[in-house]
């Protein structure tokens, strides 16, 4: 199936842990995106690369660290999780390019305890 | 700040009503408005997108209004289903990184 995939689905651990959600896409897009998902379901941007080059990232701390291996890659490492980072991440893709459809993987819940 | 504001928060209809949610931008540089439908537990989907250059644009059951003078621009939905209930995101981009800008979200309940 053609699509932006996530893993885990769900991620539940310890404050202060290390975790990576990961994410694939196959749909030959050159950008991807990480978004937060939060309790009020407001979304908001994160991350974006294109071609592996960081070209969005917003006021986010520094204990969120995207890495792009690859065009097709975008994987979202967090360090020392706080209860605040508990949410839903979603990645997403689209083409190059302004006004480009962005399609969204299914999520990653993040539960911080 | 909000950079969009959508409204309303929750909106509850019966089958084959007409559903109407609103969203207001600030950013006059924005040039791509689209709006995403979420089901619970998936990600957002696109439904349908306008340009601030068309009044209007229709695609199937879903209807685009802008008000470029206004800075609005609203999502109809003719004759609902049950199967439309979601949450609805109006959103607003511009330039080439094609970063969304999100409204608050409209939960809708069609009753049937």
């Amino acid at each position: 199936d053609t699509a932006v995939s996530q893993t885990p689905k769900y991620l539940v651990t310890q404050m202060g842990n290390d975790k990576s959600i990961k994410c694939e896409q196959n749909l030959g897009h050159d950008t991807m995106y990480w978004y937060k998902q939060d309790s009020k379901k407001f979304l908001k941007i994160m991350f974006s690369y294109n071609n592996k080059e960081l070209i969005i990232n917003e006021t986010v701390p520094n204990r969120f660290s995207p890495k792009s291996p690859d065009k097709a890659h975008l994987n979202l490492h967090i360090n020392s999780l706080e209860l605040g980072d508990s949410a839903v991440y979603f990645c997403a893709s689209s083409p190059t390019g302004q006004g480009r459809t962005q399609y969204f993987g299914p999520g990653t819940r993040l539960l911080v305890l | 700040q909000q950079q969009v504001k959508q409204s309303p928060q929750s909106l509850i209809v019966q089958k084959g009503g007409i559903p109407i949610i609103n969203c207001a931008y600030e950013n006059t540089a924005f040039d791509y408005f689209p709006w995403y439908q979420q089901f619970p537990g998936k990600g957002p989907a696109l439904l349908i997108a306008i340009r601030p250059d068309v009044s209007e644009k229709k695609e199937g059951r879903f209807t685009i209004s802008f008000n470029k003078s206004a800075k609005q621009f609203s999502l109809h939905i003719m004759d609902s289903q049950p199967g439309d209930s979601a949450t609805y995101f109006c959103a607003a981009s511009r330039g080439a990184t094609n970063k969304l800008i999100f409204g608050t979200g409209t939960l809708l309940a069609v009753q049937p």
